[in-house]
């Protein structure tokens, strides 16, 4: 079944202690986007890779990183978690050419206290 | 979301078309968008019409694009309780449209 996976689902963390959320995806798809969703401020692209090793920066990109070592993997890392990164993230996917389909995670819930 | 602006709430009657609207700032937005989330799920594309035409039907769904006012909109017609969730405008952007830009979404509401 063609899909993107996210792991975990839900996180509870402290401030300052690192973290990563796995994105994966089996189609294959060349460009990969992490999103955080706020309510009110529907969704907003933290970052994204066109294909392997080539990352760039969406709008919200300060306190994350990102890695695309592999076509099909893209995770999130928090170095130093803060309260305002209280959030619900997705990860999407979608093939280079046809990047208006973009395909959506689950999604993850993010607590940092 | 400050570059695409959606209204918060839509309450529709069951079986009434409903209208949702959106304004976009980008002039050279590629394509358009309209994304579906019903609660506890990521999101899903129902729709997208490229930058160059004015409407597209797809069954139950009328995109219209007025590229002159920027604005877009989606009309779901014969709305069923089914069509109960959140809906997002996005836009493209970017010289090789990588950025997606959404708005904050319009919550769909049904009534008996």
């Amino acid at each position: 079944e063609a899909q993107v996976t996210q792991n975990p689902r839900y996180l509870i963390t402290v401030t300052g202690k690192k973290l990563t959320v796995t994105c994966s995806q089996n189609m294959n798809h060349e460009y990969m986007s992490w999103y955080r969703q706020d309510p009110g401020l529907g969704l907003r692209q933290i970052y994204y890779s066109m294909n392997v090793e080539v990352t760039d920066k969406g709008d919200v990109p300060e306190g994350y990183k990102v890695s695309r070592k592999e076509k099909r993997n893209f995770p999130l890392i928090l170095e130093s978690p803060s309260p305002n990164q209280t959030s619900l993230y997705f990860c999407a996917s979608s093939l280079s050419q046809s990047r208006y389909e973009q395909y959506f995670g689950p999604g993850t819930r993010l607590t940092v206290t | 979301g400050e570059d695409v602006e959606q209204s918060l709430f839509l309450s529709v009657r069951e079986g009434d078309s409903s209208v949702i609207n959106c304004t976009y700032t980008d002039s050279s937005s590629t394509y358009l968008y309209w994304y579906k989330q019903e609660p506890g799920a990521g999101l899903q594309l129902l729709t997208y019409i490229f930058s160059n035409m004015d409407m597209k039907q797809d069954q139950r769904l009328t995109v219209l694009l007025n590229k002159k006012d920027k604005h877009l909109s989606l009309r779901i017609a014969d709305t069923q309780t089914g069509d109960s969730a959140i809906y997002f405008c996005a836009e493209s952007k970017g010289s090789s449209a990588s950025k997606i830009i959404f708005g904050s979404g319009t919550r769909l509401s049904i009534r008996p």
